[in-house]
C-alpha cells in the first residue's frame, strides 16, 4: 500500500518567505508526526497530532512554525518570515492508534538563502 | 525526560565482518526502543523495536538488539556485515504515554569496505 508522502521533495526560498510544507500519512493512520532532522544530526520532534487536534506541539522552536491537520488526514507545516537557520529536512510520520511504530516519509528538505 | 547517546558517530567495518553499533537510553518511562536506518537520499527505515517483550529482539536483514536494563543500552548487531549495510543508523526511545513521540540519538554512520 502507500507509504507517507511528502511535498516538495526539495524546497528552496528567500529570507523572510513564507513556505508550506505538505504532508500525506498512510490512510487510517490517526496520530501524526512532524519533525526536523539537522545536517548531521538526529531528527527533533516538532509537533503531534491526533485526528485533527494538535496534541503535542512542545517541539515547534518559536511561533513563526504553525502547523494544520483540519480534516485528520493531510497536514501542512507552515513557516513564516523563514531564517536561514530553518534549512532542514523537515518529516512527516503517521501512526495507527494502538500501535508503537511511526512509518516516515521522505521528508522535505528546505533551504532558506 | 528521555535521551538517547549513541557511542560512536563513525563506524568502519569490512565487508563480512560482524557489526556493533552502541547506544545507550534514560527514560522517566518503561521505553519502547528502535532502530532506524537512513540510507543516503531515502526516508527512515524501521530495522527492529523493543517493547517489554523479549530482550532480545530479531529485525530485518539479519540485525538485532539486545535490551539490557541493568546497563540502559540497546546496542545493534549483525554478524556479518553486508556493502548494502552502509548508511546512517540512529536508536530511538519513546515513552509509553500514549503519544509515543520518538527521542532520536545523533545517528551512528556505517561504512562498509570490501
Amino acid at each position: 500500500g502507500a507509504g507517507v508522502s511528502q511535498t516538495p521533495s526539495n524546497k528552496v526560498t528567500e529570507k523572510g518567505k513564507y513556505v508550506e510544507l505538505r504532508c500525506d500519512p498512510i490512510s487510517g493512520h490517526t496520530a501524526l508526526y512532524w519533525y526536523r532532522q539537522s545536517l548531521g544530526q538526529g531528527p527533533e520532534f516538532l509537533i503531534y497530532f491526533q485526528g485533527t487536534g494538535a496534541a503535542d506541539d512542545s517541539g515547534l522552536p518559536n511561533d513563526r512554525f504553525f502547523a494544520v491537520r483540519p480534516e485528520g488526514s493531510v497536514s501542512t507545516l507552515k513557516i513564516q518570515r523563514t531564517e536561514r537557520g530553518d534549512s532542514a529536512v523537515y518529516l512527516c510520520a503517521s501512526r495507527s492508534t494502538g500501535a508503537d511504530t511511526q512509518y516516515f516519509g521522505p521528508g522535505t528538505r528546505l533551504t532558506v538563502l | 525526560a528521555q535521551s538517547v547517546t549513541q557511542l560512536d558517530s563513525h563506524v568502519s567495518v569490512s565487508e563480512g565482518t560482524p557489526v556493533l553499533l552502541r547506544c545507550n537510553y534514560s527514560s522517566s518511562y518503561s521505553p519502547s526502543l528502535f532502530w532506524y536506518v537512513q540510507h543516503p537520499n531515502k526516508g527512515l527505515q524501521l530495522l527492529l523495536k523493543y517493547t517489554s517483550a523479549a530482550t532480545l529482539v530479531k529485525g530485518i536483514n539479519g540485525f538485532e538488539a539486545e535490551f539490557k536494563k541493568s546497563e540502559t543500552s540497546f546496542h545493534l548487531t549483525k554478524p556479518s556485515a553486508h556493502m548494502s549495510d552502509a548508511a546512517e543508523y540512529f536508536c530511538v526511545v519513546s515513552t509509553n504515554s500514549g503519544y509515543s513521540t520518538l527521542t532520536f540519538g545523533k545517528g551512528t554512520m556505517l561504512l562498509v569496505s570490501p
